[in-house]
């Protein structure tokens, strides 16, 4: 079963940035659709952005105005979320999840999550 | 972006009970709509997919139901371990857009 593995709790100045690892276990790091969720305390769930693990294109939410990058390592079958510029509502839980698309019946969802890693922005 | 609006945003249930969480989206999605469970403190997993797939090793008393704008999750015999709160998540277009949860409370 493959595993997303994430990085650990930080704590962040405002202003600083911070830069969330993802690694992913088994060999098919490639073919992976990997989206970027976050979660607020006592929040829903928020979408950033996603990566294609095979050839680097990445597509953001607007929400964020060009404050996050993603990227990827493939050798490390690693990919890392970017914030800048962090405030303290970008307190949260961020989440890694693959996406799967159903050839067969079209459905697409996040079959696998990482465990999160909790980022506070606190002066 | 497409909205989500679930309802309610919490329910307070006993345990055998029957409970519906309805889910509404700004526009019509046909049945590209997930649910998510999430416990507390851990991360969100997947229930059911394209409106009223249910996931491999989800119980059969979870079951979803609708389509284009109007959607439902029931839990029938609802356990102890249902405590948790739910998401509906559209994967029409992206972004793919979660509700804002129901928090499932066993009295």
């Amino acid at each position: 079963q493959v595993q997303l593995v994430q990085s650990g709790a930080e704590v962040k100045k405002p202003g600083a940035s911070v830069k969330v690892s993802c690694r992913a276990s088994g060999n098919l790091f490639n073919t992976y659709s990997l989206h970027w969720v976050r979660q607020a305390p006592g929040q829903s769930l928020q979408w950033m952005g996603w990566i294609n693990a095979g050839n680097g294109n990445t597509h953001y939410s607007h929400h964020f105005q060009g404050r996050v990058t993603l990227t990827r390592d493939t050798a490390a079958s690693t990919a890392y979320m970017e914030l800048t510029s962090l405030r303290s509502e970008d307190t949260a839980v961020y989440y890694c999840a693959s996406l799967y698309h159903d050839l067969l019946t079209g459905h697409q969802y996040y079959d696998i999550w990482g465990l999160g890693s909790l980022i506070t922005v606190s002066s | 972006d497409i909205q989500m609006t679930q309802s309610p945003s919490s329910l307070s249930t006993s345990i055998g009970d029957r409970v519906t969480i309805t889910c509404r989206a700004s526009q019509s999605i046909g049945t590209s709509l997930n649910w998510y469970q999430q416990r507390p403190g851990k991360a969100p997993t997947l229930l059911i997919c394209g409106a009223f797939t249910l996931q491999s090793g989800v119980p059969s008393r979870f079951s979803g139901s609708g389509s284009g704008t109007e959607f439902a999750l029931t839990i029938t015999n609802v356990q102890r371990e249902d405590l948790a709160t739910y998401y509906c998540q559209q994967a029409f277009t992206s972004p793919l857009t979660f509700g804002q949860g129901t928090r499932l409370e066993i009295k």
